[in-house]
Order: C-alpha cells, then structure tokens, then sequence
C-alpha cells in the first residue's frame, strides 16, 4: 500500500550492532504495528503502537524496542541484532482492530 | 496466545475448482480478518467478518464464522491461477485491541 513506506527494504549487518528500521504512513492511521514473518511461522507481533507515544508489547518483544513520537513514524530498534533476529519485517497501520494496511517489508540479515 | 491453527497448512489444486481453508482460534473475538499475501510482497485485506455475523461474502470470496467452535473458513470459489498465494486469518479480542495473525494456508493453483 503507497500509504505505508518502510526503510531500508533491505540490510545486511553483523551480530551486536544496532538496527533501526523506519515506518512512515501517510494515512493518519492512529494504530501502528511491527510484525517479523519467518517460515512456518506466520506473522508474529512485535510490538504496537496506539496512539502517538502510546505502545505496547507484543508476542516476541524481547530484543526490541519502539519509538513513536509523532503520528506518521514508528521506529522499530533492535539495541544488539543477533542472528535469530533474521526475518522479514512488516509494519501495517490501521484506524483500530480492522482492516490493517501493510508496507512491501525489510528483509534483516544478521550475520 | 489468542491465535491457534490454519488448515491446511498447503493447499494445490486445478484452476476452475473451489479453494477452502480454514481458521481456529482460542479466545472470544470481536473480529476475524482475512489477509492475502503474494509472493515477497506485504498482506493485503481481503475481508472482515464481525463475531456477531455467520458469513459474509466478497465476489468470488465467502466466508464464514461459529464462534462456538472458534472457528472460521475462506471458500474461493472458481479459483484462478492468480489466486496462488498465502492466506492468513487475523482476530482481534476487542474492536481496539491489537491485531493477532495465524500462520497461515500456502495455496497454489495450477493451470
């Protein structure tokens, strides 16, 4: 969806650097989420976010953290990439639990 | 967690037959979702389906909920080639609780 951009769509790093990946959306969606998606394992929550500065945790929250500090970015950090942070990452936006607009993902390589 | 199983978790069949997977949860809902993912590419909302209606339908899509038996189903009626994609169901406890997905039905339809 045009409306959700994420960055970087890919990247390569090594195992205890820091890695921040950035959603920016352009719809006012006031709901905004991290999912990491790995085979056989669907989608997985990270953490979301509810409102500006207003987050909470997900199912695999451990090793990440969020930042939301105006409406149209959700930062997704990651303070030491390990090698089981290796997945694709999607960030979706949505008015609430209804329909939830997705960006393409970035596909983290942690070596 | 509040998600549970989709079945099957593969799914190949002839163009022109009809599609069914289906979707199993754990917790009272408010909503099941349906989401479609092509290949490398982020989800896309197919239907919403809310825990106080039993089916609803979109063109070629139908779906339907019992939540006595936590359970939902996606029929593609007619398949096409261009339905080849992965599938996944979404719930959400509240109308503004966060958005769960399952791990998902990979279908394949052959020409």
């Amino acid at each position: 969806d045009a409306g959700i951009t994420q960055s970087p769509r890919h990247k390569v790093t090594e195992t205890g650097t820091p890695v921040t990946l950035r959603c920016h959306q352009t719809e006012n969606h006031r709901y905004m989420y991290w999912y990491r998606q790995d085979p056989g394992h669907g989608l997985r929550l990270i953490h979301y976010s509810y409102g500006v500065k207003d987050t909470d945790k997900g199912e695999v929250s451990d090793g990440y953290s969020v930042s939301r500090s105006k409406t149209e970015d959700f930062l997704l950090t990651l303070e030491s990439a390990t090698s089981s942070q290796t997945s694709v990452y999607f960030c979706a936006g949505g008015k609430g639990a209804g329909e939830l607009f997705f960006g393409e993902g970035s596909r983290l390589t942690v070596l | 967690s509040q998600q549970g199983e989709e079945d099957p978790q593969a799914l190949s069949i002839q163009e022109g037959e009809n599609a069914t997977m289906n979707c199993s949860y754990k917790t009272s809902i408010n909503n099941l979702q349906w989401y479609r993912q092509n290949s490398g590419r982020g989800l896309v909302h197919l239907i919403l389906i809310r825990s106080n209606e039993r089916e609803k339908h979109s063109g070629r899509l139908r779906v339907t909920l019992d939540t006595s038996k936590k359970s939902s189903s996606l029929l593609i009626t007619a398949s096409r080639a261009a339905d080849t994609a992965s599938y996944f169901c979404a719930t959400s406890k509240t109308s503004y609780d966060k958005v769960i997905f399952g791990p998902g039905t990979s279908l394949s339809v052959i020409p």
